[in-house]
């Protein structure tokens, strides 16, 4: 049973077109964040909330609306689709602990090219 | 300057032979330190984090951290086949509110050949 899923895993577009993309998570988590990991395998974060709350946005177009309908998910919604929006975008979630060092644990990506 | 400095190789070994991987920060903020490796097509995972400096031990892998010089590395024992791979340093700082921030670096590619 995967404790970060999200679909699609591969999303083909034409520029100008609005996309979505889903992720879940069974981990009981209480944060959940998106990624992006550019061709170069950057890996940078983009947005986190806490309990449906937007805690965290990096200087991300708007044109990127994440949406958290509850804790167990975070989708991502993209507007009018760039060539530099080409990326594999990574779900993660976590849990505060004592103990905890904040790790993340990552979705198997979905991976979007724009045509 | 970037915030981690990460060689992005690629780096190809012997099965058998020892790996040094490194990482550099400048944020004297970073308070965990981490290694994620990502195998082709598939989300990161984390391998070993650390707190403070020295070393962590665990298994045939080994994580250092000096924060005086602000360097991290990641040792592979006895490297084998399967730990081909994209090995990622990764540094967290607490945002708030149940969140965490972690910076990434570039990652190093890592081919063990049989």
């Amino acid at each position: 049973d995967t404790a970060v899923s999200q679909t699609p895993k591969y999303l083909v577009t034409q520029m100008g077109n609005d996309k979505s993309i889903k992720c879940e998570q069974n981990l009981g988590h209480d944060t959940m964040y998106w990624y992006k990991q550019d061709s170069k395998k950057f890996l940078k974060i983009m947005f986190s909330y806490n309990n449906k709350e937007l805690i965290i946005n990096e200087t991300v177009p708007n044109r990127f609306s994440p949406k958290s309908p509850d804790k167990a998910h975070l989708n991502l919604h993209i507007n009018s689709l760039e060539l530099g929006d080409s990326a594999v975008y990574f779900c993660a979630s976590s849990q505060v602990l004592a103990s905890n060092t904040g790790e993340l644990f990552f979705g198997e990506g979905s991976r979007l090219t724009v045509l | 300057q970037k915030e981690v400095e990460q060689d992005p190789g690629p780096l190809s070994v012997p099965e058998g032979a020892i790996v040094s991987l490194n990482c550099t920060y400048s944020n004297s903020a970073f308070q965990y330190f981490m290694w994620y490796r990502q195998y082709s097509r598939k989300g990161p995972e984390l391998l070993m984090y650390t707190y403070s400096s020295g070393n962590k031990e665990d298994g045939r892998f080994t994580a250092q951290v000096d924060k005086s010089s602000k360097y991290i590395s990641l040792f592979i024992r006895d490297s084998q086949p399967s730990d081909s791979a994209t090995y990622l340093c990764a540094m967290s700082t607490y945002s708030g509110a149940g969140s965490y921030q972690l910076t990434f670096g570039k990652g190093t590619k890592l081919s063990v050949i049989p």
